[in-house]
């Protein structure tokens, strides 16, 4: 696509529920990116993957949270047992090649809140 | 890691003024970018500028990479560009992304 289509763009989910964050990135690139941004602060990586394979995983909070690409393009980020502190907004960005000479691109985001 | 830091954390201008914000940056870099964080919460793009200068209109950036700090330009300032800032870099570890709090800017009409 264009760009970096993230769904949905809203969740609200009550505490201790599974859910599923979608991203498709820019057709062609390699390399995808997730990051959550609490209100006030800037986006915090989660992991990053460099076709289907998981270069780095160093920024997941905790086991509850898991992410796959199985076939090197759109991901899913997947939240287990959800707590009232994963409320957030979920960033996804892709860029042709991994880092670092190459421009990463966003998505909208996607606003979880956990009640 | 690398730490990135912005300043100002907030700013208020009036329509027409002109504006500096500051990215600095603990470690030697391989990639540097500048986002612009619109009301709705999209991060646009605005340079990606691992060294040098570039301008595209009303913004220009500078990375000094040897001195390790970017400075983001907003000549004539106009009431859409207010949102928040953000400077990202990569390190030489080439680790991705790692985003400074940003500057909250307030174009006043």
């Amino acid at each position: 696509g264009a760009g970096v289509s993230q769904t949905p763009s809203n969740k609200v989910t009550e505490k201790g529920k599974y859910v599923e964050l979608r991203c498709d990135p820019i057709s062609g690139h390699t390399a995808l990116y997730w990051y959550r941004q609490s209100l006030g602060q800037g986006p915090e990586f989660l992991i990053y993957f460099q076709g289907t394979g998981a270069a780095d995983d160093s920024g997941l909070p905790n086991d509850r949270f898991f992410a796959v690409r199985p076939e090197g393009s759109v991901s899913t980020l997947k939240i287990q047992r959800t707590e009232r502190g994963d409320s957030a907004v979920y960033l996804c960005a892709s860029s042709a090649r991994g880092p670092p000479n190459t421009e990463a691109f966003f998505g909208q985001g996607t606003r979880l809140t956990v009640v | 890691g690398i730490q990135v830091e912005q300043s100002p954390p907030d700013l208020i201008l009036q329509e027409g003024a002109n504006s500096t914000l500051r990215c600095n940056f603990s470690d030697s870099v391989n990639n540097l970018q500048w986002f612009h964080q619109n009301p709705w919460g999209q991060l646009i793009n605005l340079f990606y500028i691992p060294s040098g200068t570039k301008q595209n209109g009303r913004l220009s950036a500078t990375t000094v990479a040897t001195e390790r700090y970017s400075l983001l330009y907003i000549s004539s300032s106009q009431t859409t560009d207010s949102g928040v800032y953000f400077c990202a870099a990569v390190d030489s570890g080439n680790t991705p992304l790692v985003f400074g709090k940003g500057t909250r800017l307030s174009v006043i009409a």
